[in-house]
């Protein structure tokens, strides 16, 4: 079974640029994760859907972060204009469904750089 | 205070030592709670549920006391494949999967 698929790995860009990630969830997961770890912290929530539902985007810096799943399927995240504190691994995650196992199947992370 | 704290350590044993690492979290309503492992610039993955009547998988044991809200992981005869960060990580969204993930506790296995 494929696992969950992220793109790009890596990104450097500069501060007040743009940058978009992509993620495609284990097939017939319908709950989706995007996390935030910067260095040497834990993965912090950022959003969560459920199909193409939010659920949960109380954590996401609105004025520059964006998230939209709009099939239902795979998801992007967008950061515009990206901030040197924004440097930091993307990591997508998905889980079957909402429920109350706290098995989440992470990709491999996009790892950004803010210059 | 933060939701869930954990010591970042790092913790450098011995290969064969027992080494335990505790959590604690803030919001007493939390329903479930896990271990998570996240090797060196590698996605985390889930290492165990914690049960109220505290499970074991191997050489490793979690314990959860909801009265005093941590939980615990020990790690008996210690290998060096064991190295990582565990990361602690707490449910606190009512039926759903609202999980709030801890700094991480670093464990090092030296020979």
């Amino acid at each position: 079974e494929a696992g969950v698929a992220q793109s790009p790995r890596y990104k450097i860009i500069e501060k007040r640029q743009s940058v978009a990630f992509w993620c495609n969830p284990i097939s017939g997961h319908a709950t989706l994760y995007w996390y935030q770890q910067i260095l040497g912290q834990g993965p912090k929530l950022l959003i969560q859907f459920q199909n193409n539902g939010v659920v949960d985007d109380s954590q996401l810096p609105k004025d520059r972060f964006s998230a939209e799943r709009l099939k239902g399927v795979d998801s992007t995240l967008k950061i515009q204009p990206a901030k040197l504190e924004d440097s930091a691994v993307y990591l997508c995650a998905s889980s079957l469904r909402q429920q109350n196992t706290g098995e989440l199947f992470f990709g491999e992370g996009s790892r950004l750089t803010v210059l | 205070r933060k939701e869930v704290e954990q010591d970042p350590g790092p913790f450098n044993v011995p290969e064969g030592a027992t080494v335990a690492f505790n959590c604690t979290y803030s919001n007493s309503a939390s329903q479930s709670f896990f271990w998570y492992r996240q090797d060196c610039r590698k996605e985390p993955k889930l290492l165990m549920s914690v049960y109220s009547s505290g499970n074991e998988d191997g050489r490793f044991t979690a314990q959860l006391n909801r009265a005093s809200q941590y939980i615990s992981l020990l790690i008996r005869d210690s290998k060096l494949s064991d190295s990582a960060t565990y990361l602690c990580v707490v449910n606190t969204g009512g039926g759903g999967n609202k999980l709030t993930f801890g700094t991480g506790t670093q464990l090092k296995v030296e020979l």
